[in-house]
């Protein structure tokens, strides 16, 4: 089982507001990073650290923490938006890297 | 613009052992570390193992015993060996390159292709 946990499927109307959660004890002292993945792609890096997006990513795509709890917020959800997220961070002893079980998004 | 390229074999019988490289297009290799991830089919995302540009490694402690990541810097290259594979190590397997800042944390910038390797 994973250290990191997200909610298997989440669904969104088209243009909505959608936030999708990972929580782990570890978040309390390490960021988590996003990633989407589209079928039978490689996944894609879409926010890290506390709020930050690589070059190339809509500004829809947001991140938050609190606590033990990250969040990717996608703000006015688009069709191609449908895919899986991965969360990722470090275990509870620092030491290693630990994915979230994903999340499949789907756009209504 | 940095880019990844992965190769290795893609059909494995039971017992015998994985071996994948990664090379590094377009960037440096230093200041980064150099991470292998796969993902069984139809499953989510497992961590493997990373090293940097000097060595230094990090296993999944669930796969430690079995797994070998080494670097080659003359090449720009880096490689998995994963030994005794079964059926549950068929999956598709990633090399990427993570970044650590301490205001930034970890991130997966930049990902390989993906190479399937099936055990049967």
């Amino acid at each position: 089982s994973s250290e990191l946990t997200q909610d298997p499927a989440v669904s969104v109307a088209l243009g909505q507001t959608v936030r999708i959660t990972c929580q782990g004890d570890s978040l309390r002292s390490f960021f988590a990073s996003w990633y989407q993945q589209k079928p039978g792609q490689a996944p894609v890096l879409v926010i890290y650290g506390k709020n930050n997006r690589p070059s190339g990513i809509p500004d829809r795509f947001s991140g938050s923490d609190s606590e033990n709890t990250a969040s990717l917020t996608i703000t006015g959800a688009q069709a191609e938006d449908e895919a899986d997220y991965y969360c990722n961070s470090r275990d509870s002893s620092g030491k290693y890297r630990v994915f979230g079980g994903g999340t499949k998004l789907t756009v209504l | 613009q940095v880019q990844l390229q992965q190769w290795g074999a893609g059909l494995l019988k039971p017992s015998e052992t994985l071996s994948l490289t990664c090379t590094v297009y377009g960037g440096s290799f230093r200041g980064y570390y150099w991470t292998w991830i796969r993902q069984p089919p139809r499953k989510g995302l497992e961590w493997i193992a990373e090293i940097n540009h000097s060595g230094s490694t990090s296993y999944n402690p669930s796969l430690k015993s079995r797994v070998t990541i080494s670097v080659d810097t003359s090449k720009n290259q880096f490689s998995l060996k994963l030994s005794s594979v079964t059926a549950a190590d068929t999956a598709v397997y990633y090399c990427a390159r993570g970044s650590y800042t301490s205001s930034s944390g970890d991130a997966f910038d930049i990902w390989g292709q993906g190479t399937m390797v099936t055990v049967s």
